[in-house]
């Protein structure tokens, strides 16, 4: 089955610089990746996803890249803010099985 | 903007009880999932569940586990005789199709401490 392996396990950075979050996939017939923020006590909510018809999606201060050769995806925040720190999970799934396989998760802390 | 609901947000239980964690989908959603993580593991799917039946279950899903929708609105998940490593953070989700057509909208988990 998919394996999705994620990476770093936590990332520190200061206020206002920029965060990258990593994930490779296995399995090619992946073509769904949507990216999960789950605040402290929270639900996990979506903030960006992408298909693999697409190499690049952006949504203001987010972004995803997907490189489907390598089996790689990454999530990129700019300028982050304090309320950016959270646990950010990536998923793939696929239209042949109708569930998310995940990574790890990453848990960012934005310093002040 | 409409929500997943999941109750209790933490269940305390004695190994070997039966312990039922209950869902709330989205009204509109046909597709409702379950998922856990173990502390410090990746999250895991469980089960899916359309047209009232399971569409799909892991290997974890096994006899001690069931799923329902008793009365069209909630969804649960039974565990017939509790074990340790049945501790978990249990997600719902639910989704209007297939999750890589449709966006999937979590429930914010229910912790089940088994003692």
């Amino acid at each position: 089955g998919e394996n999705v392996e994620q990476h770093p396990s936590t990332l520190s950075v200061q206020e206002g610089d920029s965060a990258v979050i990593k994930c490779t996939y296995s399995d090619s017939a992946s073509n769904y990746f949507p990216w999960y923020k789950q605040e402290l006590g929270k639900r996990p909510q979506l903030i960006i996803d992408i298909r693999s018809n697409v190499g690049e999606k952006k949504d203001q201060r987010i972004a995803v890249t997907l490189n489907k050769t390598a089996k790689h995806f990454s999530l990129h925040i700019t300028e982050t803010q304090p309320e950016d720190s959270a646990v950010y999970f990536c998923a793939a799934s696929s239209y042949n099985f109708n569930k998310f396989y995940f990574g790890s998760g990453t848990k960012l802390n934005v310093k002040p | 903007e409409p929500e997943v609901t999941q109750t209790p947000s933490h269940q305390v239980t004695q190994m070997g009880q039966e312990v039922i964690l209950r869902c709330v989908p989205i009204s509109n959603h046909l597709y409702f999932y379950w998922y856990r993580q173990i502390l410090g593991q990746k999250v895991e799917f469980l089960v899916s569940f359309y047209n009232n039946e399971i569409s799909e279950k892991s290997e974890i899903f096994d006899d001690q586990f069931s799923v329902e929708r008793p009365d069209g609105s909630n969804f649960t998940l039974k565990i017939r005789s509790t074990k340790l490593e049945d501790s978990a953070m249990y997600f719902c989700a639910s989704s209007e199709g297939w999750v890589g057509s449709t966006e999937a909208f979590f429930g914010q988990g229910t912790r089940l401490t088994v003692v």
